[in-house]
């Protein structure tokens, strides 16, 4: 298996709502990322996992709450997100934070909040 | 923060042509790498050069690599319409805290058939 599965591929929220993204990869990989993308602009950093535990927190509002339940999974709770929120939110994966050969990437969370 | 700057925004170009874009960086890399996006989906790898390479290939792809200054170019050969998509380069300046891969602004390419 090689690839990252990022689930839903489509989420319209409100304001108001709690929601979560998800992303798996079982190729065995201990480094795991999150990036958020706007229209025509590149992919930001958000966090990074290293081996399970959170490395880089890229001063991210407190409304994105990422979780890394085990070596495969990895979450982003979402929770009162403002309309400037809403983009492209990519996970993606690497062998490890100290050895970067090239991520591997999901084919993102369309994330709308109205 | 995003320190690469590529040019063109956007290329367009006949099938059969060769298309390069270029890349600036700003900081010192451990390598340099591409990704190709096709419209709103997810990054694919293409290709990594390390520092302390000055060039690469992988089929119709080729990558060059001056840390002088602080540049990059990506030439793909004999282009198809498949080869529309965004490129972006991307950095890999270790820190202290582990890899980190900060993105340029990318270049839309079009190949028209």
């Amino acid at each position: 298996d090689t690839e990252v599965t990022q689930t839903p591929k489509h989420l319209v929220m409100g304001m108001t709502n709690k929601k979560s993204l998800k992303c798996e990869q079982h190729m065995g990989h201990r480094a795991m990322y999150w990036y958020k993308q706007k229209a025509k602009k590149p992919p930001e950093l958000m966090f990074v996992y290293s081996y399970e535990k959170l490395s880089i927190n890229e001063s991210v509002p407190s409304r994105f709450s990422p979780e890394c339940p085990n070596s495969s999974l990895l979450n982003l709770h979402l929770h009162a997100l403002q309309p400037e929120d809403s983009a492209l939110y990519l996970c993606a994966s690497s062998q490890d934070a100290e050895h970067n050969y090239g991520y591997t990437f999901g084919s993102g969370t369309r994330l709308t909040v109205v | 923060s995003q320190q690469g700057e590529e040019d063109p925004q956007a290329l367009s170009i006949q099938e059969g042509e060769n298309a390069t874009m270029n890349c600036s960086y700003k900081t010192s890399i451990n390598n340099l790498q591409w990704y190709r996006q096709n419209s709103g989906r997810g990054l694919v790898h293409l290709i990594l050069i390390r520092s302390n390479e000055r060039e690469k290939h992988s089929g119709r792809l080729r990558v060059t690599l001056d840390t002088s200054k602080k540049s990059s170019s990506l030439l793909i050969t004999a282009s198809r319409a498949a080869d529309t998509a965004s490129y972006f380069c991307a950095t890999d300046a270790r820190e202290t805290s582990g890899s980190r891969l900060t993105f340029g602004e990318g270049t839309q390419l079009t190949v028209n058939p």
